[in-house]
This record gives structure tokens, C-alpha cells and sequence, in this order.
């Protein structure tokens, strides 16, 4: 079954401080891997994807298939990080639907 | 348009009625997704299209869901017999064929009193 899992759902942080967005998936084959970012009154918009490498608004996500995880990490949070994050993975290249987490809601105190 | 565009942005609808949201795609994009955002719920499948079929309509909740797509371009999902749980904001997505790259519309936020 294809399922993802994220286990916080709320998520504090002071400015300045490490984050770390835990997402761990279950999938038989090899899945695309995804974070996708709400911001308050936007729409859902994506992040970044594991395939691309690279890093956007300087959050990084590493694809551990030992461990079928795929976190989100930046090294020094912002306020402007605030946002509600959702992993979410779909089926190899091509047009499939998008299985989501439930969601984290990241909060960055000042 | 430049973006995926869905409408109303709200609808107020009393228990028993039907509604229709309307979803704009991005223009070029074959792929089209329904899905639905509940509180504390996260991001639920419902429905997708690749051109005017649906492959994988696997997360409709119940037989009261109904989509359709026509001509590869706007797609209506429809409810019938609203209920009371059925109020959520429901969101509509669009990708290329080779991309799985989905891009989300605002959402309609239906309120089912």
C-alpha cells in the first residue's frame, strides 16, 4: 500500500534554530518524492522534489530508500518559514495521483 | 490562465442540495486531480483524469461524488445530497502527461449547513 507518514503535527522552532520536517513512506517500487508548502491564504505549491537535487529556499530533502524516509531540513530557520509542509510521493515518471502525509505545521518563533 | 483556477472560492449550501465546483486546468496539462482538504484530516485523493478518462476515481467517498472532464479541459465534480461532512475545501490539481509535477488551484471551500 502506498502511504505516507508524518508523525509531528505541529512543529515550533526558534529563528535561527535547525529544522527538521520528518516524512516516512511506504511504497513497493521506486516512488517519487515530494514536499509541498502552504502558506497562509496561498495555495498549495511545490517545494521541492527528490529527483531535482536541489535546494529551494534553503531546505534540502535526502532520499534514504533504507530507511524510507525523506526529510526536510534546513540548517537555520526563518520566520517567513511558517507554513503548513506536506510529503507526499507519487508512482516512477509520469502522470499518477499524489498520495500526501497529513501535514506538519511548522511555526517559527522570533 | 497562468495558474489553475477553481470556482466559487466559497459555497455556502444547505444539507440535501447538490453542488457543482469548477476547475480551470492549466492550459496544455492532461493530467487533472481532485482532492480534498479536511480539517485534521490533510490532503485526501478523490478523483483523476488523463484527458477526458478517469483511470483512478478509487477515492470518490461515496456514490453522491460524481466528476467528469470534457474536451481535456475543465473538469466539475459534483455532489449530490450534500451532508454535513462533506463541508471541506476541495482542491483541484494539474500536471503535464510526463510530469508529475502537479500544480494546485486556491481550493473551494464548501460549507454544508
Amino acid at each position: 500500500a502506498q502511504r505516507v507518514t508524518q508523525p509531528e503535527k505541529l512543529l515550533s522552532v526558534f529563528k535561527g534554530a535547525p529544522v527538521e520536517l520528518k516524512c516516512n513512506y511506504s511504497y513497493s517500487g521506486s516512488p517519487e518524492l515530494f514536499w509541498y508548502v502552504q502558506y497562509s491564504r496561498q495555495r498549495l505549491q511545490l517545494l521541492l522534489r527528490h529527483i531535482s537535487r536541489e535546494s529551494i529556499k534553503g531546505f534540502t530533502a535526502d532520499l534514504n530508500k533504507g530507511e524510507t524516509s525523506f526529510h526536510l531540513k534546513k540548517p537555520f530557520a526563518q520566520e517567513e518559514d511558517s507554513a503548513m509542509y506536506y510529503c507526499a510521493l507519487s508512482g516512477p515518471r509520469g502522470a499518477q495521483k499524489l498520495v500526501f502525509g497529513q501535514g506538519t505545521r511548522l511555526t517559527i518563533n522570533p | 490562465g497562468a495558474g489553475v483556477s477553481q470556482s466559487p472560492s466559497n459555497k455556502v449550501t444547505e444539507k440535501g442540495k447538490d453542488v457543482e465546483l469548477r476547475c480551470d486546468p492549466i492550459s496544455g496539462h492532461t493530467a487533472l486531480y481532485w482532492y480534498r482538504q479536511s480539517l485534521g484530516q490533510g490532503l485526501e485523493f478523490l478523483i483523476y483524469f488523463q484527458g477526458n478518462s478517469a483511470p483512478d476515481k478509487s477515492g470518490l467517498p461515496s456514490d453522491r461524488f460524481s466528476a467528469e472532464r470534457t474536451g481535456g479541459s475543465v473538469s466539475t465534480l459534483t455532489i449530490q445530497r450534500t451532508q454535513q461532512e462533506d463541508s471541506a475545501v476541495y482542491l483541484c490539481a494539474s500536471s503535464l502527461l510526463t510530469d508529475t509535477e502537479a500544480f494546485f488551484g486556491q481550493g473551494t471551500r464548501l460549507t454544508v449547513v
